[in-house]
């Protein structure tokens, strides 16, 4: 199917578990990002990607890793996760050649106990 | 880097009312700013966006005007309905940010039937 996917959908973890949130899209667009959206403060960018093997920080980058193999997959990893990582994650992709749209998955809520 | 502000972060209309939702932005070459609508439990999704060389852009009962000068924009929901109650988020991007949107942190809209 054509779009952007989101894996898992739900996920509960314990503190101090790795656990890998995983995105991937069919456009082939160049950009990607992981965004995380919690009460009172939007989306706030963590991590995005210009191309494969090409990755930078957002605002709130400290305590997940990425990394961008393929154009397509763009999965975003909690090494020790904590319960202030607890929030909902989107990831989005994007041509954005000279400002254009985003397209958002549909979320993966994580509950870090 | 770009700050975006946007007002206000609760709106609760009667059926049929128009609603409009303000956004101001920091940094002048900003030059694309987009609006998304976010309904509960999924992905942000564009509705409208503009362009910084047009003042004015309307899809239906949806509007959105811009004034460079005041570095402010506005989205305008005429007639609204029970199903345009949503979040919603305006963003900016440009070259000063390499086309890296900005976000607003939301507006939740409710349309009381």
């Amino acid at each position: 199917d054509a779009g952007i996917t989101q894996s898992p959908r739900y996920k509960i973890t314990e503190t101090g578990r790795q656990v890998t949130l995983m995105c991937h899209q069919t456009w082939s667009h160049s950009y990607m990002f992981w965004y995380r959206q919690d009460l009172g403060h939007g989306l706030r960018l963590i991590y995005y990607s210009a191309a494969a093997d090409i990755t930078d920080k957002g605002e709130v980058p400290d305590g997940y890793v990425v990394s961008r193999s393929k154009t397509e997959n763009f999965p975003l990893t909690l090494e020790s996760a904590t319960r202030s990582q607890t929030s909902v994650y989107f990831c989005a992709s994007s041509d954005l050649s000279g400002g254009s749209e985003q397209f958002f998955g549909p979320g993966t809520r994580l509950t870090v106990l | 880097g770009e700050n975006v502000e946007q007002h206000p972060s609760t709106l609760s209309v009667q059926e049929g009312d128009s609603a409009v939702i303000k956004c101001t932005y920091s940094d002048s070459a900003s030059n694309y700013f987009p609006w998304y609508k976010q309904e509960l439990g999924k992905g942000p999704q564009l509705i409208i966006d503009i362009r910084s060389n047009v003042g004015e852009k309307k899809d239906q009962r949806i509007a959105v005007t811009l004034n460079k000068t005041a570095k402010h924009f506005s989205l305008h929901i005429t007639e609204t309905q029970p199903e345009d109650s949503a979040v919603y988020f305006c963003a900016a991007s440009g070259p000063g940010g390499s086309y890296i949107p900005t976000f607003g942190r939301g507006t939740s809209l409710i349309v009381h039937p």
